[in-house]
């Protein structure tokens, strides 16, 4: 069974600083998705990486995934209070379907 | 192009009783899959429909059920019920039934089922 986890759970920061997030599993995964999630919404999907060693950037956000596939990482830099909300990753293989770590709920506050 | 949508976005049922949720995917895409959220924790994948067939299933009982109708949109039943049934469950779509490296899953609002 692939499971992933993610750390930290909670992370409570102030507006401006920056914070790391972790998705850690010990499965390769061919593709792996960071979603946010808002209350009472669905998660909605920030960012899929397939590469190893792959970085890629969303404005404030930049994300990483492992040389081995197995691991990511999501870097925010001046943190705002709009990025409020639970971090999840989702590991997929093909012919599989997503494997969703447990998130990370962070709050920043004003 | 319309999103995924979910019905109803809330609903309170007994224990024992059954339940069925109901999705419509997003244009275009002929995969659903749904997932079961539970109260702090991330979604677990229930099982998905790909015309029409169950395309894979989770660690769930068989007292959770689907179905996919030929425009594409899913129903969720549930039979039943327990009080850990408690959850929001999500409805997915996505365009292609085997996940490659730029398959994208959209997700609906979710329906928030209370068991008492």
């Amino acid at each position: 069974t692939q499971l992933l986890e993610q750390s930290p759970q909670f992370l409570s920061i102030q507006e401006g600083e920056n914070l790391t997030v972790y998705c850690n599993s010990s499965s390769v995964f061919s593709s792996l998705q960071w979603y946010r999630q808002e209350p009472g919404e669905g998660p909605v999907l920030l960012v899929t990486v397939v590469t190893g060693g792959e970085v890629k950037k969303l404005k404030r956000l930049t994300f990483q995934f492992g040389d081995a596939r197995k691991d990511s990482s999501l870097h925010i830099t001046a943190a705002q209070p709009g990025d409020t909300g639970l971090y999840l990753c989702a590991g997929g293989g093909y012919g599989q379907n997503f494997v969703f770590g447990p998130g990370t709920r962070l709050s920043v506050l004003p | 192009e319309t999103g995924v949508t979910q019905s109803p976005t809330h609903l309170i049922k007994t224990r024992g009783q059954q339940v069925t949720l109901r999705c419509s995917s997003q244009s275009g895409h002929n995969t659903v899959s749904w997932y079961q959220q539970a109260l702090g924790q991330g979604p677990q994948f229930i099982f998905q429909y790909y015309r029409e067939e169950e395309n894979g299933r989770g660690n769930f009982p068989p007292r959770f059920s689907g179905l996919q109708f030929p425009n594409y949109s899913s129903e969720l039943n549930v039979n039943a019920l327990e009080l850990d049934d408690s959850a929001l469950y999500l409805c997915a779509s996505s365009p292609a039934h085997r996940q490659g490296p730029n398959t994208e899953a959209f997700f609906g609002q979710g329906t928030r089922l209370t068991v008492v």
